[in-house]
């Protein structure tokens, strides 16, 4: 699987969008981009996953740029209870059953 | 509620016990993945099932770890003569048919040996 880089940490104001930016410089062109997030205490919980187009659901938006060596995930409106350490994960969808966790990027919300 | 649950949630045990976690995955996924996660870090995978077989162990399951599923529904991980780095917490997931990354993981069980 590709490696990714995700900052440590983000704070974003309760009610702006939050976005959170993750590079895979080395995916090939058969994997995806999976995001995840763990909140305290709990374990973790699919977000979205995306190939190359633009993606969104009832949780977030998926953004792949054109070269797919990076992406943003985005919050639309950031709630309190999306503080969470984020995780951007690259793994193809046949073959690989494991996914393969970096240390995420710790997203707070701040009132 | 019909989510991944395990049992216990919480163990406290001594060095050198043995200690078994008990996990039931949503009922018609047909596979089941072990995790474990140590305080700061991200999870890192354990092994995996699909329906009865174990398909792959990691190299951090060492001997002294067992992991069955007898029946393809409920899962067992078992840990022989515990050590205090094995204090972490165990994170069970299960996916459907077609969508294996798209793990549906349950609230863990957390681990520590004294």
């Amino acid at each position: 699987d590709a490696k990714t880089t995700q900052p440590t940490s983000m704070d974003c104001a309760e009610g702006r969008a939050a976005n959170l930016p993750c590079n895979h410089s080395t995916i090939s062109g058969n994997e995806y981009v999976y995001w995840y997030r763990q909140i305290h205490s709990q374990g973790p919980q699919y977000i979205i996953h995306g190939l190359k187009n633009n993606e969104t659901n009832e949780m977030a938006s998926l953004i792949i740029t054109e070269d797919r060596k990076s992406s943003t995930l985005i919050l639309p409106h950031a709630t309190l209870r999306d503080t969470a350490v984020y995780y951007c994960i690259v793994t193809s969808n046949f073959g690989n059953e494991k996914l393969t966790f970096g240390t995420g990027t710790r997203l707070t919300i701040i009132p | 509620d019909t989510g991944v649950s395990q049992d216990p949630r919480h163990k406290i045990t001594k060095r050198g016990q043995n200690v078994t976690f008990r996990c039931d995955p949503i009922s018609e996924h047909n596979r089941l993945y072990w995790y474990r996660q140590t305080l700061g870090q991200g999870p890192e995978f354990l092994t995996y099932f699909q329906n009865e077989a174990q398909l792959e162990k990691s190299r951090l399951l060492s001997d002294r770890f067992s992991a069955e599923r007898p029946k393809g529904s409920f899962s067992t991980l078992e840990i022989q003569r515990t050590e205090q780095g094995d204090s972490a917490m165990y994170l069970c997931a299960s996916s459907p048919v077609g969508s294996y990354n798209e793990q549906f993981f349950g609230p863990g069980t957390r681990l520590t040996v004294l």
